[in-house]
């Protein structure tokens, strides 16, 4: 079973424009993570956000955590076609050996 | 590039037979993880291989096996396939079990017919 859902399913955007997808989970959480796939192949780390931090930089990405509500955002800023992907969150409990994947939101963005 | 690699990249095969999926870990790495992905969907957790045994395990049926070598390299072997079991099939590797960065291999598409 999926531990979160995410939001939108899917998103189209213009080269420019910022993207924001937001993820919710169900169970007490170690940390929460984000992940980038190109058409169905391996998944890539972006961002790693621990329970007790409410806020993520990375370059042009932003992670926002909210424990008290489960949930959590990434935003990609001055989007680019190449940020054409799926993007995952995924859960690590505090058993720390597995991550839970939510469904995933499908970006597009037109050059 | 991740460091992990997997192999074959696609593999087609008929319900009721067996498949071997092989995934070669990052040196150094005493962990790995494996996760089926269904078309459209997110990736469901395995099992994990720690130091060559099994540290926990989704909710997959026992036809689901994994064996861990000394060598970093590993596989996932699966009995009497069905239908469903069609999907990509993702290894990852971590320094040790409760790292908190996993490193993903490009993945394993198995059609099962």
């Amino acid at each position: 079973s999926q531990q979160g859902e995410e939001d939108p399913q899917a998103l189209s955007i213009q080269e420019g424009e910022n993207a924001t997808m937001n993820c919710s989970y169900k169970t007490s959480i170690n940390n929460l993570q984000w992940y980038r796939q190109n058409s169905g192949r391996g998944l890539v780390h972006l961002i790693l956000i621990r329970s007790n931090e409410r806020e993520k930089h990375s370059g042009r990405l932003r992670v926002t955590l909210d424990t008290s509500k489960k949930s959590s955002s990434l935003l990609i800023t001055a989007s680019r076609a190449a940020d054409t992907a799926s993007y995952f969150c995924a859960t690590e409990d505090n058993a720390g050996n597995m991550l839970t994947f939510g469904g995933g939101t499908r970006l597009m963005v037109k050059p | 590039e991740t460091g992990v690699t997997q192999s074959p990249t696609h593999l087609i095969k008929t319900r009721g037979q067996q498949v071997t999926l092989r995934c070669s870990s990052q040196s150094g790495h005493n962990t790995v993880s494996w996760y089926q992905q269904a078309l459209g969907q997110g990736p469901q957790f395995i099992f994990q291989y720690y130091r060559e045994e099994e540290n926990g395990r989704g909710n997959f049926p026992p036809r689901f096996s994994g064996l861990q070598f000394p060598n970093y390299s590993s596989e996932l072997n699966v009995n009497a396939l069905e239908l469903d079991d069609s999907a990509l099939y993702l290894c990852a590797s971590s320094l040790t079990w409760d790292s908190e960065t996993q490193y993903f291999g490009p993945g394993t598409r198995l059609l099962v017919l």
